[in-house]
């Protein structure tokens, strides 16, 4: 069973601060995605990183994935009370099977920013 | 465009009572379909997924099932639910068979089993 761990789980920081969630596992994966649910509401893709190494820069927001591909962190610049909410990793099984589109989600970080 | 629906919105149901969830997604054809529980603010865990009519797949064993009636219709069922059943359910889907396609979730339900 392939696991993720995502850390921390609940960041309280003030406007404009910057911060960083990371996710983790001893399994490598084909893909790593990021989403962001508010509450009540389903989760929202923000990003797909698929290549060991990658970067994806999406306005403030810095993804990447880890060499190995076992490992991926966010990263948000100057960070905004909108930015608030519940951000969850993904990752897809190692290729070679049939994986039939599923994901194995990380537990979530509880992000809150503070004007 | 693609839009899935959940419905209903909220459900309180008390304990040994029936279940039905259900989930239809428009503007697309042979979607694969999952069903998830989410804990409050915590991750999701996959409930079942189909990836055609009549197609289920269960990750866990548990008090649920699921059925595909149709190729964009997915419903969750109970005979009789259990405290542990409450829980926030989201249903999605996505194309193909990779991994990395990304899946579109529909707006939930917030389930509270008495």
């Amino acid at each position: 069973t392939q696991l993720l761990e995502q850390s921390p789980q609940f960041l309280s920081i003030q406007e404009g601060e910057n911060l960083t969630v990371y996710c983790n596992s001893s399994s490598v994966f084909s893909s790593l995605q990021w989403y962001r649910q508010e509450p009540g509401e389903g989760p929202v893709l923000l990003v797909t990183v698929v290549t060991g190494g990658e970067v994806k820069k999406l306005k403030r927001l810095t993804f990447q994935f880890g060499d190995a591909r076992k490992d991926s962190s966010l990263h948000i610049t100057a960070a905004q009370p909108g930015d608030t909410g519940l951000y969850l990793c993904a990752g897809g099984p190692k290729a070679g099977g049939t994986s039939y589109g599923k994901l194995t989600f990380g537990q979530g970080t509880i992000l809150t920013v503070h004007p | 465009s693609q839009t899935i629906h959940q419905w209903p919105a909220t459900l309180v149901q008390p304990v040994g009572s029936p279940l039905s969830l259900e989930c239809t997604v428009e503007g697309t054809s042979n979607p694969n379909l999952y069903w998830y529980r989410q804990a409050a603010g915590r991750g999701l865990q996959l409930l079942f997924y189909s990836v055609g009519i009549g197609q289920i797949s269960s990750e866990v064993p548990q008090n649920l099932s699921a059925s595909r009636p149709q190729d964009r219709q997915f419903i969750l069922s109970s005979k009789k639910l259990l405290l542990s059943d409450s829980g926030f359910y989201l249903c999605a889907w996505s194309e193909g068979l990779v991994s990395y396609n990304e899946q579109f979730f529909g707006p939930g339900t917030r389930l509270t089993v008495l």
